[in-house]
């Protein structure tokens, strides 16, 4: 019963690097998410899968791209780093729309 | 315009001292207000769903309300293992598949 798994835990990279987060469900989830959540900000939606094969735009989706290849997996891309991406990164899960969302753990990445 | 307002920000009770915590919101129409408990380097967990004005849910120490601007969580008789931040997230009708989170409240129950 793991749930929602993300990888890797913790992130230092530096401006410009590039990587992938990744995100995986084992409760056959149609819908997931990734989000990002800075101090006083609150959680923002940065993109959204409704199934396999399906991405879309959440509220801020600049300088990070994603894929689901697969129903189980959905995977955040940072191409160029850049500090403004320090954040504490959370990739979530739902059967539905409209309904609660499974969390993973989250990442911590940090952009020097 | 913020879509979610948590009040207060931060909440120290002490162990036993019953409280509420507000979830103010500003949507066209709610599909529903979702409640998620969050422990410090932890993703949210998920508490409770409200659908309708009138709605109650409760979970031990917890219940939750909602109104057509506003809920709440009261804590009752809360105990210290009840410590930690507390978000309140809308599901708006024609906003997609997306929750709009609140910034939390950050409550330290202590002995």
């Amino acid at each position: 019963n793991a749930g929602v798994t993300q990888t890797p835990k913790f992130r230092v990279l530096k401006t410009g690097q590039s990587m992938t987060l990744l995100c995986a469900q084992d409760m056959n989830h149609e819908y997931m998410y990734w989000y990002r959540q800075d101090p006083g900000m609150g959680l923002r939606l940065i993109h959204y899968s409704v199934g396999e094969g399906t991405t879309a735009k959440g509220e801020v989706p600049d300088g990070y791209n994603v894929s689901r290849l697969k129903k189980q997996n959905f995977l955040l891309g940072l191409e160029s780093a850049a500090p403004s991406q320090t954040s504490v990164y959370f990739c979530a899960s739902s059967y539905n729309s409209g309904v609660g969302y499974t969390f993973g753990s989250g990442t911590r990445l940090t952009v020097v | 315009e913020d879509q979610v307002t948590q009040s207060p920000e931060a909440l120290r009770l002490q162990e036993g001292e019953s409280s509420s915590l507000n979830c103010s919101y500003t949507v066209s129409g709610l599909r529903g207000l979702f409640w998620y408990r969050q422990d410090p380097g932890k993703g949210p967990e998920f508490l409770f769903t409200l659908y309708s004005a009138g709605e109650e849910k409760e979970k031990e120490r917890l219940k939750a309300t909602l109104t057509k601007k506003e809920s709440f969580l009261h804590i009752t008789a809360p105990k210290p293992e009840d410590s930690a931040t507390y978000l309140c997230a809308v599901h708006e009708a024609g906003g997609g598949n997306k929750l709009t989170f609140g910034t939390g409240t950050q409550l330290k129950v202590e002995l």
